[in-house]
């Protein structure tokens, strides 16, 4: 069975760092691209960073580039976001997507998320 | 950055309707859509990939169509567990952006 299970969320005040981690099961890590997507509270999905098999490959959405990095160790099947010069408007429910394949476009497996807060 | 605009934001809809879902791209994406459903306090689920690609596990009643920047999710029949919100996303380029979802009601 796919698990992915997300971990990491808190509260924290603004200017400062947190690091998500996504741990996977179930499948074999390192086929498959992952992406974070975020969802405001009572707002849409964001798309926020990605990254293909190996690492070769990252991309960010406009809103975090510089500030957010994606990482991932296929040895410990897990999946990382690291997080800093966080603002109020990063608050919100990250969840961790396995992408259908070794990219990171189309998401066919998703956590529970974790949720980060940002505030004073 | 392509954007991504639904409609409706929001429907209601009776067991046993056809409903539709538009989705519009600001600029052409080929067949790089896909569908995702989102009950509450649940993750997005994938329906459709490709724009016309049935997720395995995911009813038949559930269909895409469209190419270009225009796209359509059609639920043949409704269900009651068919309720949530509906999103499509581009796969064509980074940001992968979302649309802002429509609201599925069931009467």
């Amino acid at each position: 069975e796919v698990q992915l299970v997300e971990s990491g969320g808190g509260v924290v005040r603004p200017g400062g760092s947190l690091r998500l981690s996504c741990i996977a099961s179930g499948f074999s890590f390192d086929d498959y691209g992952f992406s974070w997507v975020r969802q405001a509270p009572g707002k849409g999905l964001e798309w926020v960073s990605g990254i293909d098999w190996n690492g070769g490959s990252t991309g960010y959405a406009d809103s975090v580039k510089g500030r957010f990095t994606i990482s991932r160790d296929n040895a410990k099947n897990s999946l990382y976001l690291q997080m800093n010069s966080l603002r109020a408007d990063d608050t919100a429910l990250y969840y961790c997507a396995r992408d259908r394949n070794a990219y990171y476009s189309t998401f066919d497996f998703w956590g529970q998320g974790t949720l980060v807060t940002v505030s004073s | 950055d392509i954007q991504m605009t639904q409609s409706p934001s929001s429907l209601s809809a009776s067991v046993g309707d056809r409903v539709t879902i538009t989705c519009r791209a600001s600029q052409s994406i080929s067949s790089y859509l896909n569908w995702y459903q989102q009950k509450p306090g649940r993750a997005p689920k994938l329906l459709i990939h490709a724009a016309s690609s049935l997720q395995s596990g995911v009813p038949s009643r559930f269909s895409g169509s469209g190419s270009g920047t225009d796209f359509t999710l059609t639920v043949s029949s409704l269900q009651p567990e068919d309720f949530g919100t509906y999103y499509c996303q581009q796969s064509y380029t980074t940001p992968q952006n979302f649309g802002q979802g429509t609201k599925l009601e069931i009467k």
